[in-house]
């Protein structure tokens, strides 16, 4: 089916760990996003990638890598997980700025 | 001020009520704007975009306010199954970047 897929759905790491979370549209999207929504704090941007070959920080980039690996593929990279990444992520494309976004079914992670 | 605000709710209506959520948004340069709908544990969804004639699908009805900076969304007629958070997404011209507001929860009653 069309869409974003995203990989793992749960995940459970102790602190100091990496991982990587995955995500891939196959809506041929210029546009790819990263977002954590916690309870209270709406949804929050990571970071985001306007077209393929770039990348920028949002609002809480600190602690997360990404890689835009090609238009379909944007990474997700937790180098040290932290209790306070404890989290929903989820990933999202858009085409352009005037359609909707398409979401991820999200990776529910926790650090303990 | 945030630039994207909603009133959180809830709102608690029964069957059959017609509720209506305001979005007010701080930039006013700000172009696109959208109603996204999440249901508990699951992405947002895109319900609808907002135009400036404002549009309608349905039983909802999206208007948009610029002198006032807000968009509305209205659900005429509720059902069990519009019990949800309702999400506005505002972008500003020339930006790749949607900010989202919080949300505003709608539960709907018997």
């Amino acid at each position: 089916n069309a869409g974003v897929t995203q990989t793992p759905k749960f995940q459970v790491l102790k602190t100091g760990q990496s991982m990587t979370l995955q995500c891939a549209q196959d809506m041929n999207h210029n546009s790819m996003y990263w977002y954590r929504q916690d309870p209270g704090m709406g949804l929050r941007l990571i970071y985001y990638s306007a077209s393929e070959g770039t990348t920028d920080k949002g609002e809480v980039p600190n602690g997360y890598n990404v890689s835009r690996l090609n238009k379909r593929e944007f990474s997700l990279r937790l180098e040290s997980a932290a209790p306070s990444q404890t989290s929903v992520y989820f990933c999202a494309s858009v085409v352009g700025d005037r359609y909707g976004y398409t979401f991820g079914s999200g990776t529910r992670l926790t650090v303990v | 001020r945030k630039e994207v605000e909603q009133d959180p709710g809830p709102f608690n209506v029964p069957e059959g009520a017609t509720v209506a959520f305001n979005c007010t948004y701080s930039n006013s340069a700000s172009q696109s704007f959208f109603w996204y709908r999440q249901d508990c544990r699951k992405e947002p969804k895109l319900l609808m975009s907002v135009y400036s004639s404002g549009n309608e699908d349905g039983r909802f009805t999206a208007q948009l306010n610029r002198a006032s900076q807000y968009i509305s969304l209205l659900i005429r007629d509720s059902k069990l199954s519009d019990s949800a958070t309702y999400l506005c997404v505002v972008i500003s011209g020339g930006s790749y970047i949607p900010t989202f507001g919080r949300g505003t929860s709608l539960i709907v009653h018997p």
